[in-house]
């Protein structure tokens, strides 16, 4: 399979848990990573593989995998985590990237 | 701290070959286990893989732009390139060069800064 479905958005309350999902077929044999995405900014990882996440990225962030199903945790929402939001993940043949179309969270 | 950054035209005619090259610095190019790659965004819209390479020369490319993409690597000046032909308005997109980790999810853990190409006449 070559799609990767998220949640066009999700709205969290300041210092509630918040959980956006990825969907897809190649996510059964492999990972996910996920990205945050600012207005104007690249994209950053936050999160990825089997529970990584990058030097810098604050351990609210936590990420999860469960057969055909990404997901990351954002646990105490802050304002700076409003954000575009999108994993990724190779499709079946493991040969090609491909990235899901992306969750906008809003923080209330 | 490793960084990147795209350059090329910022405007390109319809029917025309994009160009886009990628300056590593902080780091070598050659270094394992990492593939380089392009990643696009149209206005308002997601993320689009366009392509990567190995050091060693080694491609994989996006399937419904394979026809129309190459990319290459310079490890002596440390730098990777696009080229994606024939473009068309629907190739209007900024775009980005990234560091995948080569292993697991392949994540980009590096990303430049992106370079908005339009195509228009």
């Amino acid at each position: 399979s070559s799609e990767l479905t998220q949640e066009p958005a999700v709205s969290v309350a300041l210092g509630q848990t918040v959980t956006i999902t990825c969907q897809g077929d190649s996510l059964i044999v492999h990972y996910a990573s996920w990205y945050q995405q600012k207005p104007g900014q690249a994209p950053l990882l936050v999160f990825y593989g089997k529970n990584s996440r990058p030097s810098g990225i604050p351990d609210r962030f936590s990420g999860s995998n469960s057969r055909g199903t990404a997901s990351l945790t954002i646990t105490g929402a802050q304002a700076q985590d409003e954000a575009d939001y999108f994993c990724n993940s190779r499709d079946s043949s493991g040969d090609h990237v491909i990235f899901g179309g992306g969750t906008r969270l809003t923080v209330l | 701290q490793l960084q990147l950054q795209e350059s090329g035209p910022g405007l390109v005619k319809p029917s025309e070959t994009l160009s886009l090259s990628c300056t590593v610095s902080g780091g070598s190019i050659s270094t394992t286990p990492y593939y380089w790659g392009w990643i696009r965004q149209s206005p308002g819209k997601g993320l689009e893989w366009i392509g990567s390479i190995h050091y060693s020369g080694r491609t994989y490319y996006n399937p419904s732009l394979e026809s129309r993409v190459t990319v290459s690597v310079d490890t002596s000046m440390n730098q990777f390139s696009l080229k994606l032909r024939s473009v068309t308005a629907a190739d209007t997109a900024v775009y980005y060069c990234a560091r995948a980790y080569a292993s697991g999810s392949y994540p980009f853990d590096y990303w430049g800064q992106g370079t908005l190409v339009t195509v228009s006449s």
